[in-house]
Order: C-alpha cells, then structure tokens, then sequence
C-alpha cells in the first residue's frame, strides 16, 4: 500500500514551453501533498504545499507564477513549470500524506519516483 | 521551526565493516525522524522511522537508528557494510505541516 506516482518519469522541452507534471496517491486519499526539486547532488527542497481544494502555499524564493499546482482531488496533484528555461532543469519529486495519518504522531510521507526535467 | 543536520557529508568505509552516519535535529514539537536512501539517477526509499514509539528503530536491509531525546540525535547504523550500500543517504524530520531534509550523506564503501 501507500503508493505514489509521477507521470511522466522523464520529459524534456524545449525552452519556453510549458510542463505539467502528474502526481497520484494510488491507494490512499491525501488531503496534503508536496514537491521537492533536486538539483544533481543536492539535498530535496521543499517547493510547495499542496492542500486539496484550496491554493498552495510555496516556500520562500520559489515563483508562485512559474511553477502552477493545482490539487483538484484526493488523489491528484499536478505541477506545470511554465516558460520553463534551462535552469529549471532538475529533479521534481511529490510526496503525499495519508488522510488522518498524522493524528498518531506518524507524520510519514509517501514519496513518488521522481520526474527528470530537462530543458533545452 | 524545524531543522536536519547531518555530521558527515562523506562517509567511508570497507566492505564488512561498521556504517555510522550521524544526524541531528531540531523541532518545536514532537517530530517523526526518518532515513531515507536514494541510489544514482533513482527516488527515495525509505530505510526506516520514528513515531515516538521505541527509540530503537529497526529498518531494512540491516539498518538501524536510535532516538535519543536528550542529544537530539537519530544516528543511522548498520554492523557490516556491504557493496550495495553504496548510495546518498538522508535525515529527514516531519511534523503536522512539512518534512525537512538534511543535506545528506554520501557513504562509499570499498572492497
């Protein structure tokens, strides 16, 4: 159980396009969701909070404009890099929390495979 | 607030040795403490966690963690490395709101 995924595992665009990627909690219903970027041989930073139903809340430095989530369902989080240039190239991992998990005391996030971004 | 601090960003050793990778943290309330593995080019898996149950965690693949309140530690251990534990290791803590992640650990091990 406890499954995320990511659709697609790997895209690459070319500068100026946008991104949407996909990210499912497949066995379980998540009321929060979260991206993380990666950059090559650097520590996960946490983008975004995603809470189903209503507007994300973004980490400081990270652009609200540039990098859309929208978590429509229980199950479903989606970010979109928009104008996506070179230097967003990276790394793009969601994770999501199981509903009702955390009144135990077991804040555990359920993380997806990744998405590899490349933009040329 | 909350925050990850992992000792060693290199860690070596041989084959059939002891791993000791070291973390710290700090947070306002009372967290959940995890190590997580991630091999070249590949996601996360988790290795093992902390829920305010026993202190001494057991994980997968031989590793084992110990919550130690009073240090604020949750050190990561394993008693014989093996080839295949070759890999980026991180010291992640959670709370009701978001997970923190420690700059993480590279451990190679030599034959």
């Amino acid at each position: 159980g406890a499954v995320v995924s990511q659709h697609p595992s790997r895209v690459i665009c070319k500068s100026g396009t946008s991104v949407k990627i996909e990210c499912r909690s497949l066995d379980f219903q998540a009321t929060t969701m979260f991206w993380y970027r990666q950059f090559p041989k650097q520590s996960l930073m946490l983008m975004a909070t995603s809470n189903e139903g209503s507007k994300a809340t973004y980490e400081q430095g990270v652009e609200k404009d540039k990098f859309l989530i929208n978590h429509a369902s229980l199950t479903l989080s989606t970010l979109t890099v928009t104008s996506a240039h070179p230097e967003d190239s990276s790394f793009y991992i969601c994770s999501a929390r199981d509903l009702g998990q955390g009144a135990y005391g077991d804040y555990e996030q359920y993380f997806g495979p990744g998405t590899r971004l490349t933009v040329t | 607030a909350q925050s990850v601090t992992q000792l060693d960003s290199h860690v070596s050793v041989s084959e059939g040795t002891p791993v000791l990778l070291r973390c710290n943290y700090s947070s306002s309330y009372s967290p959940s403490l995890f190590w997580y593995v991630q091999h070249p080019n590949k996601g996360l898996q988790l290795l093992l966690k902390y829920t305010s149950a026993a202190t001494l965690v057991k994980g997968i693949n031989g590793f084992e963690a110990e919550f130690k309140k009073s240090e604020t530690s949750f050190h990561l251990t394993k008693p014989s490395a093996h080839m295949s534990d070759a890999a980026e290791y991180f010291c992640v803590v959670s709370d009701y709101s978001k997970s923190t992640f420690g700059d993480g650990t590279t451990l190679t091990v030599k034959p």
